[in-house]
């Protein structure tokens, strides 16, 4: 089974506006942490934000915030007053516990183009 | 900003050859990674290595081996390239914590080409 789900192949938004990235994960591991990164067109992976499992609120950072429903296993990554550059591939990616080694698992990610 | 270095960014060469792809990076991380990935694709972990001396195969099976001989040099090495070794390969150091959000920095990557 797929440890992270990225449903969308592709996503189109207009300037300005806001857009949601779908994540889903799975896993039995108690503790464990979420991440966003970014991917441009030059290859080189940026990292956006981190959800950790035990964290009560939702992470934000800047214009990226996770959308975190653990109960559904989902984070879900807002982008909010989208820009040209954001247009990019989205990466969701889950480390499980200790007991993964600290690996990230990666999903197959989300091609966003923003529109002008 | 990731100070963590990759070179070449770009090779293509021919079958057969022996190639290595250098990583560093600067700021004395133990933890150090190796991904492949396709155009367009997710990436999978090929090696890993949690300090000196210390060097674990990844997820995704590869012809590839790696060394860890000093803590900001983690060089991957194909002795025989093939055309399915194609593909970008991305090099990533963490801080050594057992949990918290250490995020993974990356390099910029080595675009591979085997003809």
């Amino acid at each position: 089974a797929q440890k992270i789900t990225q449903t969308q192949p592709g996503m189109f938004v207009q300037e300005k506006e806001a857009v949601t990235l779908d994540c889903t994960y799975d896993t039995s591991d108690p503790s464990y942490g979420l991440f966003w990164y970014k991917q441009p067109s030059s290859g080189e992976m940026i990292f956006l934000i981190y959800q950790g499992s035990y964290d009560q609120q939702n992470a934000t950072e800047g214009r990226y915030s996770l959308n975190f429903q653990k109960a559904r296993k989902s984070a879900n990554l807002v982008i909010s007053a989208s820009q040209l550059g954001d247009s990019a591939m989205y990466f969701c990616a889950m480390r499980e516990g200790e007991s993964s080694g600290d690996k990230l698992t990666f999903g197959t990610g989300t091609r966003l183009a923003v529109r002008p | 900003e990731a100070d963590i270095y990759q070179t070449p960014r770009y090779l293509v060469i021919g079958t057969g050859k022996k190639i290595t792809l250098e990583c560093s990076q600067t700021m004395g991380h133990d933890k150090m990674y190796w991904y492949q990935q396709d155009p367009g694709m997710e990436l999978h972990l090929i090696h890993y290595s949690y300090g000196v001396n210390s060097t674990e195969k990844g997820d995704l099976s590869s012809e590839s081996t790696v060394s860890r001989i000093r803590t900001e040099h983690f060089p991957l090495t194909l002795e025989s390239a093939r055309p399915s070794h194609t593909s970008q390969y991305l090099c990533a150091s963490s801080e050594y914590y057992l949990a918290g959000d250490d995020e993974q920095y990356f390099g910029p990557g080595t675009r591979l080409t085997v003809t």
